[in-house]
Formats: C-alpha cells, structure tokens, sequence
C-alpha cells in the first residue's frame, strides 16, 4: 500500500517545548516539503527537500528544522522559537519531473497548551 | 509578492449541477497548474493538473480550462454530488524546470442534497 503517512495525527505542546512530526513516504519520491495550514489559509512553505541530506528553506522556515538523512523519511521539528505553533502540518511529496505533482499525507494538528 | 488566487471563497450548489471554480494567477511565466480536494481534517487530494501549453484537460466529472491570455484557471465539475462538498485550491509551479507550487487560499464547495 503506496503512500505518504504522518504522525501522530494530534499532537499537543507545552509553551517552551520541542515537538517532531513525522513523514514517511514509500513512493520512491525524490523530493519531500512540509507546509503549515491555518484555517481558511491555503498552504504555506516551511521546508523542502529535493535529495538526501540537501533541504531548503520555504517561506516561513524560521522556529522549524528538518533532516533528510533516508530518501523516505523527512521529520519536522517545531522548535520552542516558533512563536505560534498550533496549525495543521501537512507533508507532501514528488517525483522531481516535469509536472512535479506533489501528494500529501493526512496531516498532523499540532495545539499548543 | 504574485500568488495565486481566488475569486470566490464559497460556493453553493444543488446535487445534479454543474460546478465552476475559478482561480487568478499572477505570473505569467507559470507553466503547470494543479487543482487539489481537501476534506475537513484531511490532507489535499490530487484532481487533476494541466500544463501550460493545453488549455483543456478533462478527467472523470471534471475538467480544467486553462486561459493563458486572461491568466485564468477553472475548475468544472459534472453532475456535483454531496460527495464532491470540500474546499478546491489551485497551485501554480512558477518557472519551468524544478521550482515548488504556490497555492491559492482555497474555495468551499457546498453540495446540497
């Protein structure tokens, strides 16, 4: 069964704490990003990788960190400098091609407390 | 900075009608468009993309238009069903080649029974 999976799919946070997010995809997918969704906002770029160990900063990269140390795999870390954290944390993949189509997991709702 | 929008952010229709959501984009040097399906707590879902040098491509239920010279993107979906009730957003890869989507804010489609 092909696809992207996040966890956990809620997930809550003391003030002061850092939380990682998980993404696993087994689509063979070169590249992988994570975006962060506030109600009735479209999709905004924290990060973005195209290759193992290589990711770049999106829009709103600062108060997060990521790694890309396996192809299938790209954990997000909210950082305690993310002055406001509680969003929906959407990770998507794609095949570095001419169309780029980018598919997304399920989501994880972070709160914080 | 240019993004993509959108000019209606609800829109309410019968089950059995024909749906039309459109979408403005900014950058002309845009060369592929994504439309997604996002239901209530879930991720985006794929519906259907088109490039830059088509101005139609039709799926099952829907269809994309693409109109280069107004910069305009629709999405039409047939015969709308309870079913198809869910925010549509559109995306844009602004430059050929690898570059990441920017997304619109979103519409709420309504189908009422």
């Amino acid at each position: 069964d092909g696809g992207i999976t996040q966890s956990p799919k809620y997930l809550f946070r003391k003030e002061g704490q850092n939380v990682t997010l998980s993404c696993e995809q087994n689509l063979n997918h070169d590249a992988m990003y994570w975006y962060r969704q506030d109600p009735g906002q479209g999709l905004r770029l924290i990060y973005y990788s195209q290759i193992v160990n290589d990711f770049q900063k999106g829009d709103i990269a600062e108060g997060y960190s990521v790694s890309r140390e396996k192809k299938e795999s790209f954990p997000l870390t909210v950082t305690s400098a993310q002055k406001n954290p509680t969003a929906f944390y959407l990770c998507a993949s794609s095949a570095i091609s001419s169309t780029d189509t980018q598919y997304f997991g399920p989501g994880t709702r972070l709160t914080v407390l | 900075g240019e993004s993509v929008g959108l000019h209606l952010p609800t829109l309410s229709v019968q089950e059995g009608d024909n749906s039309i959501i459109n979408c403005a984009y900014s950058n002309s040097a845009s060369d592929y468009f994504i439309w997604y399906k996002q239901e209530s707590g879930k991720g985006p879902q794929f519906i259907i993309d088109i490039r830059s040098n088509m101005d139609k491509r039709q799926g099952q239920r829907v269809t994309v238009l693409l109109n280069k010279t107004v910069k305009h993107l629709s999405l039409q979906i047939a015969a709308t069903q309870p079913g198809d009730s869910a925010v549509y957003f559109c995306a844009e890869r602004l430059n050929s080649g690898y570059s990441t989507l920017t997304f619109g804010k979103g519409t709420m489609l309504l189908v009422s029974p």
